[in-house]
């Protein structure tokens, strides 16, 4: 019955590795992003894709590659993990990418060692 | 340039005051998009409410209301007789109405702490 759920809730793993966290949607919407949560709150978005295309594509390091296999889902999957990656990322859904309200997964926290 | 600010970091009350959040956006554009999300100790984002730019009534929900004043730019939510359930960080959010590309922009969030 969840609207937007998270695969893994938590994520702790050492410098270098390679993780990817999982995002689906059943709220039948267009639209899904990946924001990032910092430590002190501040909430970033880094990709949005609209219809299994990439619309929205911020200032993120190339080690993170999100994937859209179908409407439904978006995976994010970050490349040589880094310290300053540590952060609660969270995944969202919206009918439309210019005026729908932005529905949130419950976030995953990532803390790298 | 948009720009969403909240401006008070933290509040904190007693259970059964009234607490106002305050919200100030800065928007170029004339048609837009404002929000309210709660994220409680869990974790998770909860939305709250949506407004658009052309309409200024308040809105009233249970102990919830806000108060749209665009001659301020502003988008007050109160609480009324808090609870400690309130407890939470309250962002508000600016999404301005356009092409696909347009980003739902986040203040930095107030945290709200109701002591019983």
């Amino acid at each position: 019955d969840t609207a937007v759920s998270q695969t893994p809730k938590y994520l702790v793993t050492q410098m270098g590795n390679d993780k990817s966290i999982k995002c689906e949607q059943n709220l039948g919407h267009d639209t899904m992003y990946w924001y990032k949560q910092d430590s002190k709150k501040f909430l970033k978005i880094m990709f949005s894709y609209n219809n299994k295309e990439l619309i929205i594509n911020e200032t993120v390091p190339n080690r993170f590659s999100p994937k859209s296999p179908d409407k439904a889902h978006l995976n994010l999957h970050i490349n040589s993990l880094e310290l300053g990656d540590s952060a609660v990322y969270f995944c969202a859904s919206s009918q439309e990418p210019a005026r729908g309200t932005q529905y949130f997964g419950p976030g995953t926290r990532l803390t790298v060692l | 340039a948009q720009k969403v600010t909240q401006a008070q970091t933290e509040i904190s009350v007693v259970e059964k005051e009234d607490v106002t959040l305050d919200c100030v956006y800065e928007t170029r554009d004339t048609t837009y998009y404002l929000f309210w999300y709660k994220q409680p100790p869990s974790g998770e984002l909860v939305f709250l409410i949506r407004r658009n730019s052309f309409d200024e009534q308040n809105e009233i929900s249970g102990r919830y209301s806000w108060n749209f004043q665009k001659s301020t730019s502003s988008f007050n939510f109160t609480i009324t007789a808090s609870q400690v359930v309130d407890s939470a960080v309250y962002f508000c959010a600016l999404l301005n109405y356009g092409g696909a590309t347009n980003k739902l922009i986040f203040g930095t969030g107030t945290l709200l702490a109701v002591q019983p």
